[in-house]
């Protein structure tokens, strides 16, 4: 089926733990994004990519790596989470030029105790 | 720095409705705009995407407008039904940047029967 996937759907984890949300693509577009989506602050940018081999800081990329060493999988690291980390994560990509829409996963939500 | 507004934050009509959802964007300078839908605990799928060279787009009962002299976008649904009840949220991409989309936080509608 096409389209992005997103794991694990959601997860409960301990302050201090390591943590990486997987996404994968399979419409191979060249840019992909992550996002977290907060009541009431909507959603904000965290990394993007816009080919394979590199990546970018959105508006909140600290406490967050990734890494984009294929076209099709752009994980998001958590290295050592933290209560404000808890939120709901979207993974986004989108073929090269304006013309061409967002195409979101489904969410992984994430919750940091 | 763009900066995307939505209002109102929600709204709820009676079946059969015609309605307008509004979109500001601060920055004129964009390749285009795009609407989107949000159903609870969902990503969100693309509606529609107006080009900066266009006026408006058309999909079935939802019709989309932008004016980039003004910042404003709006997306009028006609006839709504209960399925539309979701958050619509708008998205620009600036020109001459890395072609990254900034978000509006949403409008939550509610249509009853």
């Amino acid at each position: 089926i096409a389209g992005i996937t997103q794991a694990p759907t959601s997860q409960i984890l301990a302050a201090g733990r390591r943590m990486t949300l997987r996404c994968t693509q399979d419409m191979r577009h060249n840019a992909m994004y992550w996002y977290r989506q907060d009541l009431g602050l909507g959603l904000r940018l965290i990394h993007y990519s816009n080919t394979a081999g590199t990546t970018g800081k959105g508006e909140v990329p600290d406490g967050y790596s990734v890494s984009r060493a294929n076209t099709d999988d752009f994980p998001l690291t958590l290295a050592s989470a933290v209560p404000s980390q808890t939120s709901v994560y979207f993974c986004a990509s989108k073929a090269s030029g304006m013309s061409h829409t967002q195409y979101f996963g489904p969410g992984t939500r994430l919750t940091v105790l | 720095k763009q900066e995307v507004t939505q209002i109102p934050a929600a709204l709820s009509v009676p079946e059969g409705e015609n309605l307008v959802l509004n979109c500001s964007f601060t920055d004129s300078a964009i390749y285009n705009l795009q609407w989107f839908r949000q159903d609870p605990g969902k990503g969100l799928t693309s509606l529609l995407l107006i080009q900066s060279s266009q006026r408006e787009q058309t999909s079935g009962r939802l019709n989309a407008s932008l004016d980039k002299s003004s910042g404003r976008s709006t997306l009028y649904i006609a006839a709504s039904q209960p399925g539309d009840s979701a958050t619509y949220l708008c998205a620009v991409i600036a020109s001459g940047g890395s072609y990254i989309p900034t978000f509006g936080r949403g409008t939550s509608l509610i249509v009853h029967p």
